[in-house]
């Protein structure tokens, strides 16, 4: 089944504590991308990825690392986490021509 | 930078009616596309219609279709014959395209209620 997973669906952590993320699609698509949803902003993109080793920064982000070692995985790293970051998170990823974008679950994350 | 702006944080319509969504966008390229999205309380994202701003013809997916003012940058998304589960919140967004390219921004969010 095609799908982007995301882990954990849920996590609570305290504030400073480094976290990660995963992401991962089966799809071989080139594009991936991390949003996070708070109440009355919608989606904010934080960093999106082209390929291989190419990420490029979107709105909103201060406070977040990326990487993309390999075509699939995308993970999104909390350094130093902190209550302002808590919010639904959401990983997508799309193919050529970027006709539509496949989002995972979405991870809830609350910091403390 | 682009921005997207829905200025209806709640809409309410009758199962079998029309309701139309509305939603306002800016941007400085010329070559860009524009979505809807659809989020049901499962918080799973699901693609409702796609636009490209090259086309002039609007987009049309079964119920669902937008009225795509490329002037006005204006992309309303109507909802015909309106069914208990199309209760959802629905995002509208733009993917700038050109340089930014897979730079999407969303606007706040419209929670649509369908009464039986």
């Amino acid at each position: 089944e095609a799908q982007v997973t995301q882990n954990p669906r849920y996590l609570i952590t305290v504030t400073g504590k480094k976290l990660t993320v995963t992401c991962s699609q089966n799809m071989n698509h080139e594009y991936m991308s991390w949003y996070r949803q708070d109440p009355g902003l919608g989606l904010r993109q934080i960093y999106y990825s082209m390929n291989v080793e190419v990420t490029d920064k979107g709105d909103v982000p201060e406070g977040y690392k990326v990487s993309r070692k390999e075509k699939r995985n995308f993970p999104l790293i909390l350094e130093s986490p902190s209550p302002n970051q808590t919010s639904l998170y959401f990983c997508a990823s799309a193919g050529q021509g970027f006709y539509e974008q496949y989002f995972g679950p979405g991870t809830r994350l609350t910091v403390t | 930078a682009q921005t997207v702006t829905q200025s209806q944080p709640e809409m309410s319509v009758q199962e079998a009616e029309t309701v139309t969504l509305s939603c306002t966008y800016d941007t400085s390229e010329s070559d860009y596309y524009l979505f809807w999205y659809k989020q049901p309380p499962s918080r799973q994202m699901i693609l409702v219609i796609r636009q490209e701003a090259y086309k002039q013809q609007n987009a049309t997916e079964n119920r669902f279709s937008v009225n795509f003012q490329k002037a006005a940058k204006s992309f309303s998304l109507k909802i015909s014959d309106s069914q208990l589960g199309d209760a959802a919140m629905y995002f509208c967004a733009c993917d700038a395209g050109g340089t930014s390219y897979g730079k999407l921004t969303f606007g706040q969010g419209t929670i649509l209620t369908v009464h039986p």
